[in-house]
């Protein structure tokens, strides 16, 4: 059953703190996709990454969020610190192929309280 | 202007009924056009997609792309309660990997 894994799947946290969410791509998916979804922003496209390499992450605030791919099977996405104004749901999604569809995980709920 | 654009407020149809959905985007070359179904707490599911003029059907779902008018809609036939969802457009432009999203629809099917 291929599918993207997404840990963990609910985390509250205090402001301040460090955040990392975890992702594991379908087996042979080369594009990874890491998105956030607000009632009031929809889902923003944080950052994507082919064969591992960071293709654009125009869409995070570069002073607290870091996204890498240490390797094939995982990807992260790290806030530091956190502010109440990250809270959100964070998916991740893989796709195989320039130009192909994505399939999401199922997603990481924040609360930053 | 934003990339993808879906502008409609929340449909609601009757059981049996076509829902119709529309998203417009901003860039002329895009190629790849997909149509995402979200429930209420979970994630989007992929349900179709479409990159050529024209119709595409699955099931109770045609996908229609007009790449001159840059548009691309969405109708689902004989509308089940279990279509109730936000419908969720998104596009990936010409020459890279960028999933852009619109903001989503809303679709309320009432028995």
């Amino acid at each position: 059953d291929a599918r993207v894994t997404q840990t963990p799947r609910h985390k509250v946290t205090e402001m301040g703190q460090e955040v990392t969410m975890r992702c594991q791509p379908i087996l042979g998916h080369n594009t990874v996709f890491w998105y956030r979804q607000t009632m009031m922003q929809g889902l923003e496209l944080l950052a994507y990454f082919r064969n591992r390499a960071p293709l654009d992450d125009s869409g995070m605030p570069k002073d607290r969020f870091s996204a890498e791919m240490p390797d094939a099977t995982l990807a992260t996405l790290k806030i530091q610190p956190s502010e109440p104004r990250d809270s959100a749901v964070y998916f991740c999604a893989s796709g195989q192929g320039r130009g192909t569809e994505a399939f999401f995980g199922q997603g990481t709920r924040l609360t930053v309280v | 202007q934003k990339e993808v654009e879906q502008n409609s407020g929340p449909l609601s149809v009757p059981e049996g009924a076509i829902a119709s959905l529309n998203c417009t985007y901003s860039d002329r070359v895009s190629q790849s056009f997909f149509w995402y179904r979200q429930y209420s707490g979970k994630s989007p599911e992929l349900i179709m997609s479409i990159y050529s003029n024209g119709d595409k059907e699955d099931g109770r779902f045609t996908a229609q792309l007009n790449k001159a008018s840059q548009y691309v809609s969405l109708l689902i036939r004989d509308s089940q309660p279990s279509d109730s969802a936000t419908y969720l457009c998104a596009v990936i432009p010409y020459g890279n990997n960028r999933l852009a999203f619109g903001k989503g629809n809303q679709v309320v099917v009432i028995p």
